[in-house]
């Protein structure tokens, strides 16, 4: 089955720092890349998703770049609020199957 | 619409109680899923549903563990008997169809102590 790496597993940053959350996948078939936000106490919301046809997506301060060949993606959060602090999921899908997710960063954004 | 409603919010059993968690995903959606999280393991799949039938079970933990969606707005996930290990946030999402990268929505999860 799939099987999903993230790093790091916790980050700090000052305010309006850029942030960086990357993760690798197993299986060069999956098509679909997910990531959620998790507030402390809250359920997971999804923030942004890439599909294998695409190389990157950007909405507002997030983006993400998806390089295929290498079987990695990554999530960008620029200048960074203290409300971005949370913990991120990235995951990944065959399509046909349902996401595995990678086991989350924890990132701090100091003030 | 007021997305996917679990329940309880929290629950605090003694060890070899039966537990059982509510489900009540977005309508439209025909898609279900448990999952429970913890520090140690993060998010695992337990169970989903498509169209109220169960696909594919293999992270249920063991035979103490079940999971029932008698309807398309309704699923429960039972544990019998429960054991502190079980001790973990338990979230259910749905999505308008597994398997076609539809988003997944959480509910905001019942957090178990088993004591």
């Amino acid at each position: 089955g799939e099987n999903v790496e993230q790093h790091p597993s916790t980050l700090s940053v000052q305010e309006g720092d850029s942030a960086v959350i990357k993760c690798t996948y197993s299986d060069s078939a999956s098509n679909y890349f997910p990531w959620y936000k998790q507030e402390l106490g809250k359920r997971p919301q999804l923030i942004i998703d890439i599909r294998s046809n695409v190389g990157e997506k950007k909405d507002q301060r997030i983006a993400v770049t998806l390089n295929k060949t290498a079987k990695h993606f990554s999530l960008h959060i620029t200048e960074t609020q203290p409300e971005d602090s949370a913990v991120y999921f990235c995951a990944a899908s065959l399509g046909y199957s349902t996401l595995t997710f990678g086991k989350g960063t924890m990132l701090l954004v100091s003030p | 619409d007021a997305g996917v409603i679990q329940s309880p919010r929290h629950e605090v059993t003694e060890m070899g109680q039966e537990v059982t968690l509510r489900c009540k995903p977005i309508s439209g959606h025909n898609s279900l899923f448990w999952y429970r999280q913890t520090m140690m393991r993060g998010l695992e799949l337990l169970i989903y549903f498509n169209n109220n039938v169960p696909i594919d079970d293999s992270g249920m933990p063991e035979d103490r563990f079940s999971a029932k969606m008698p309807n398309a707005s309704f699923s429960t996930l039972k544990i019998q008997p429960s054991e502190p290990r079980d001790s973990a946030v338990y979230f259910c999402a749905s999505s308008l169809e597994a398997g076609d990268n539809s988003p997944l929505h959480f509910g905001n999860g019942t957090r178990l102590t088993v004591t």
